[in-house]
């Protein structure tokens, strides 16, 4: 079957350090996006793409860069870790422009 | 003034309950929306999406409403198993970014 994984999908770091947060999906979908969850805040999208090269800024995407070398993958690297980034981070992708977006199982990040 | 808003809740239901949810959204060129159930830590699962004529699935019935903005979920017959929180999310006129709101808890009780 078809599918979105996450890996890691725990991940403890050090402020400072640069982390990177895999994301692959078996649907050939070729949008794919990035939100973080916090308490209070929901779901904020921080970088999205609509296909291979393609790369776009979120609301909250400062810290946060990503790259799309081919459909399957959009990978998320935090440049140097903050304290303020420890979160839920959800990967999701979706088909057509119209429907709903799936989601990954999420990696939580805590930044030490 | 957020583009999507929930009332956070938590309702608390009895088993077998009729409960239901609204959700409005700024954006009057919002083009379509969708409800998401999320377990606790777990991520969100498209429940169902939200059209202009209504949508119903089992017991889950969702409405959407232009003139006033707002869309609703109606769940009939609550189990206990329906209880989450429930996202609602609007996809706004450029794009296909969706914007969520922060939720509505639902626990439901025997």
């Amino acid at each position: 079957d078809a599918e979105i994984t996450q890996s890691p999908r725990h991940k403890i770091t050090e402020t400072g350090r640069q982390v990177t947060l895999a994301c692959h999906q078996t649907w050939n979908h070729n949008n794919m996006f990035w939100y973080r969850q916090d308490l209070g805040h929901g779901l904020r999208l921080i970088h999205y793409s609509y296909g291979v090269h393609d790369t776009n800024k979120g609301e909250v995407s400062d810290g946060y860069s990503v790259s799309r070398s081919n459909t399957e993958d959009l990978p998320l690297t935090l440049e140097s870790a903050a304290s303020s980034q420890t979160s839920v981070y959800f990967c999701a992708s979706s088909e057509s422009p119209a429907g709903g977006q799936f989601f990954g199982p999420g990696t939580r990040l805590t930044v030490l | 003034r957020k583009e999507v808003e929930q009332d956070p809740g938590p309702f608390n239901v009895p088993e077998g309950a009729t409960v239901a949810f609204n959700c409005t959204y700024s954006n009057s060129a919002s083009q379509s929306f969708f409800w998401y159930r999320q377990d606790c830590r777990k991520e969100p699962k498209l429940l169902m999406s939200v059209y202009s004529s209504g949508n119903e699935d089992g017991r889950f019935t969702a409405q959407l409403n232009r003139a006033s903005q707002y869309i609703s979920l109606l769940i009939r017959d609550s189990k206990l198993s329906d209880s989450a929180t429930y996202l609602c999310a609007g996809r706004m006129e450029y794009g296909n970014k969706l914007v969520f709101g922060a939720g509505t808890i639902l626990r439901v009780k025997s």
